[in-house]
């Protein structure tokens, strides 16, 4: 079965400073790894992918991610967070190595609140 | 192309009453995926669907809620009595099949809730 999880449930940080966004992951093949960015009262939006390749994953909206192997994790970054960063984030994983026991499923984390401050 | 469209935007209803969601997957999007979003239980997967058939729907709660996708571009997410705890923010999906194109697209959602 595959999981993930967030550990924190809200993420508090000043305008420019570094904002960094926790996520491990269990599967029992390789994964695909997602994040997904809510804003209040819309739908989820897709920010990064890793599937193969690179471990530093680049994104929409100057955000950035590190598969790490060893780690199980996929954390979530930027560099310099602005208050318009404020949203709800989930992590996502779909585990290859069962295609097609769990079909095309994606495993959402529980989501982090992260609150950007001027 | 506009997104995965979802309406309505915003539903009350009274517990009893029959209750329907109707979502338009993106054009050419071969996957489509209901959720359900609470503060409890956070994002679930309540059923979805490859090439208009239901491959999984052992997210359904119970046989109140029954989904339909009678074509590549409608699919409705019935939920019939409705009762106060179905309320929820409901979400529809879409994607296509490809390793590359992984991604799914969510629509706005649809406010549910029953008083």
């Amino acid at each position: 079965a595959q999981s993930v999880a967030q550990p924190e449930d809200q993420v508090n940080v000043a305008e420019g400073n570094p904002l960094t966004v926790k996520c491990t992951y269990s599967v029992s093949g390789n994964p695909y790894l997602f994040w997904y960015v809510q804003y209040p009262n819309r739908g989820l939006q897709f920010l990064l992918k890793y599937i193969t390749g690179d471990n530093l994953v680049k994104g929409s909206y100057g955000f950035e991610a590190e598969f790490n192997k060893s780690q199980t994790s996929f954390h979530l970054k930027k560099p310099s967070a602005l208050v318009s960063d404020s949203a709800l984030y989930f992590c996502a994983v779909r585990d290859m190595a069962s295609l097609k026991a769990a079909g095309n499923k994606l495993t959402f984390g529980g989501g982090t609140r992260v609150l950007v401050k001027p | 192309d506009a997104g995965v469209i979802q309406s309505p935007r915003h539903e009350v209803t009274e517990m009893g009453q029959e209750v329907t969601l109707r979502c338009k997957p993106i054009s050419g999007h071969d996957y489509l995926f209901w959720y359900r979003q609470t503060m409890m239980r956070g994002l679930e997967l309540l059923i979805y669907f490859n090439n208009n058939v239901p491959i999984d729907d052992s997210g359904m709660p119970e046989d109140r809620f029954s989904a339909k996708m009678p074509n590549a571009s409608f699919s409705t997410l019935k939920i019939q009595p409705s009762e106060p705890r179905d309320s929820a923010v409901y979400f529809c999906a879409s994607r296509e099949t490809g390793l590359d194109t992984d991604t799914q697209y969510f629509g706005p959602g649809t406010r549910l809730t029953v008083l």
